[in-house]
């Protein structure tokens, strides 16, 4: 079974920094692009970031809202992406989820995805 | 940056009954569309890519259609199960965007 587990999230002051660990099992982790969205609460769905494989060059595309601050990477031997987000802000308060584009290289729709990680920002 | 508007807000329809849900592009994304359904408390899913290709294990009743900058996804006889949020997802062009969702309530 495919599966996404994210960690990490929790309550941290606004200007601080947090790491999420999204560990991926049930299929070859490093075939796959991986990419991250976030869901403020009782809003909708907002596209963060995106990782493309090794095979593509590992590269990443950002929001505009947190390009420069937030950071994705992946560890292919541990079956894990993860998001480095630094200079928090209020605004980024969501609900995270870490999700697979399984298609190849401009397949940019995402599947399976994570049960998602809560990250508050406040003082 | 793609905008994606969803209409209408809120669909209100009966068990059984057909609902059709839309959306439209700012600009052309030619059929790099997607459709997620979620419910409460649970993370988004999967039910249609390419603008009209059904997900692994979605319901024949759900189909998509459209191209260019008019998608529609319709549920054919609504089941219990299906009322949800709906959203639109275009991967044409970076960023990637979402459609701010539809609400689909029971009537």
């Amino acid at each position: 079974e495919v599966q996404l587990v994210e960690s990490g999230g929790g309550l941290v002051q606004p200007g601080r920094s947090l790491r999420l660990s999204c560990t991926a099992s049930g299929f070859t982790f490093g075939d796959y692009a991986m990419s991250w969205v976030r869901q403020a609460p009782g809003k909708g769905l907002e596209w963060v970031g995106f990782i493309r494989s090794k095979a593509y060059g590992g590269t990443t595309e950002y929001a505009a809202s947190v390009k420069g601050r937030f950071t994705i990477s992946r560890d292919d031997s541990k079956s894990i992406a993860y998001l480095q987000m630094n200079s928090l802000k209020t605004e980024d308060t969501a609900v995270y989820y870490c999700t697979r584009a399984p298609g190849g290289y401009n397949s940019r729709w995402f599947d399976p995805w994570g049960q998602g990680t809560l990250v508050t920002v406040s003082s | 940056e793609i905008v994606m508007t969803q209409s209408p807000a809120t669909l209100s329809v009966s068990p059984g009954e057909r609902a059709t849900l839309s959306c439209r592009a700012s600009q052309s994304v030619s059929s790099n569309l997607a459709w997620y359904q979620q419910k409460p408390g649970q993370a988004p899913r999967l039910l249609i890519y390419g603008a009209s290709t059904r997900a692994t294990g979605i319901p024949a009743r759900f189909s998509g259609s459209g191209s260019g900058t008019e998608f529609t996804l319709t549920i054919s006889s609504l089941q219990s199960e299906d009322f949800a949020v709906y959203y639109c997802q275009q991967y044409n062009n970076w960023p990637i965007t979402f459609g701010q969702g539809t609400r689909l309530e029971i009537k």
